[in-house]
C-alpha cells in the first residue's frame, strides 16, 4: 500500500539557515507526492506537488522538493528560513483504493525557527 | 471569497450530545472529504463524496454520518459524542486529485 514516512517529528533551526524536511514513500507504482503546510490554528495549504517530469519541484514561499525514485524520497528544502516558516509540514501520497482516490498523509514535521 | 468554508470554527459540547459540522465549497469541485486531525496532528481520512455519492468510508464509528445534499456541500453529523471524538475536523475538496486538495480552516471539537 502506498504510504509516506516523515523521518523527523521536530526540526529546530535558526533563522536564515537552510532546512531539509525528510519524507520517504513506499509504492511500487507511479506516485503523486505532495507537501502541505499548516500554520498554527489554520487549515492545510499546498506547498508543492510532484506528478511527473522534472524531479526538482519548486513551490510557494521559496520551498522546493526533489523526487528521488532510487531512494524513494521526496525531501523538502529551503535555502534560508524565516520566522514565518514556523509551522507543521505534511508529506502526502495519492492512494487509489477500489477506484477511489485519496491522499494519505505522513505524521507531520514541526518546523521551529529560532531567532 | 472563502473557497472551502466550515462552520462552526469551534464547538464545545458535553458527552452524549449530537452535533453537526457544515462544509461548503465554491470552487466547483466534484469531490469533497472529511479528515480528522488528532492531538498529535495525525490526519486520517474519514469520508469522501463524489457528486453526492459516498465513495470512501473508512473505519469510522456509525455515530458519524456524512451527508451531501449537493456537490458543493458536505456535512458531518455526530451522534452520542464521546471524549475521544475531540479533534480538529477538516473538510477538503478537489476536482482532479493530482492537483491536491483545498482545505477548510477546520472545526475544533472539544467534548467535555
Amino acid at each position: 500500500a502506498q504510504s509516506v514516512t516523515q523521518l523527523d517529528s521536530q526540526v529546530p533551526v535558526f533563522e536564515e539557515a537552510p532546512v531539509e524536511l525528510r519524507c520517504n514513500y513506499s509504492s511500487s507504482v507511479s506516485v503523486y507526492l505532495f507537501w502541505y503546510v499548516q500554520y498554527p490554528n489554520q487549515g492545510l495549504q499546498l506547498l508543492l506537488k510532484y506528478l511527473s517530469g522534472s524531479t526538482l519541484v519548486k513551490g510557494i514561499n521559496g520551498f522546493e522538493a526533489e523526487f528521488n525514485k532510487s531512494q524513494t524520497s521526496f525531501h523538502l528544502r529551503k535555502p534560508s528560513v524565516h520566522i514565518s516558516d514556523t509551522a507543521e509540514y505534511f508529506c502526502a501520497v495519492r492512494r487509489i483504493i477500489q477506484g477511489a482516490q485519496k491522499l494519505v498523509f505522513g505524521q507531520g514535521t514541526r518546523l521551529t525557527i529560532n531567532p | 471569497d472563502t473557497a472551502v468554508s466550515q462552520t462552526p470554527k469551534y464547538l464545545v459540547t458535553q458527552m452524549g450530545n449530537d452535533k453537526s459540522i457544515k462544509c461548503e465549497q465554491n470552487l466547483g469541485h466534484d469531490t469533497m472529504y472529511w479528515y480528522k486531525q488528532d492531538s498529535k496532528k495525525f490526519l486520517k481520512i474519514m469520508f469522501s463524496y463524489n457528486n453526492k455519492e459516498l465513495i470512501i468510508n473508512e473505519t469510522v464509528p456509525n455515530r458519524f454520518s456524512p451527508k451531501s445534499p449537493d456537490k458543493a456541500h458536505l456535512n458531518l453529523h455526530i451522534n452520542s459524542l464521546e471524549l475521544g471524538d475531540s479533534a480538529v475536523y477538516f473538510c477538503a475538496s478537489s476536482q482532479i486529485l493530482h492537483y491536491g486538495y483545498t482545505f477548510g480552516s477546520g472545526t475544533r471539537l472539544t467534548v467535555v
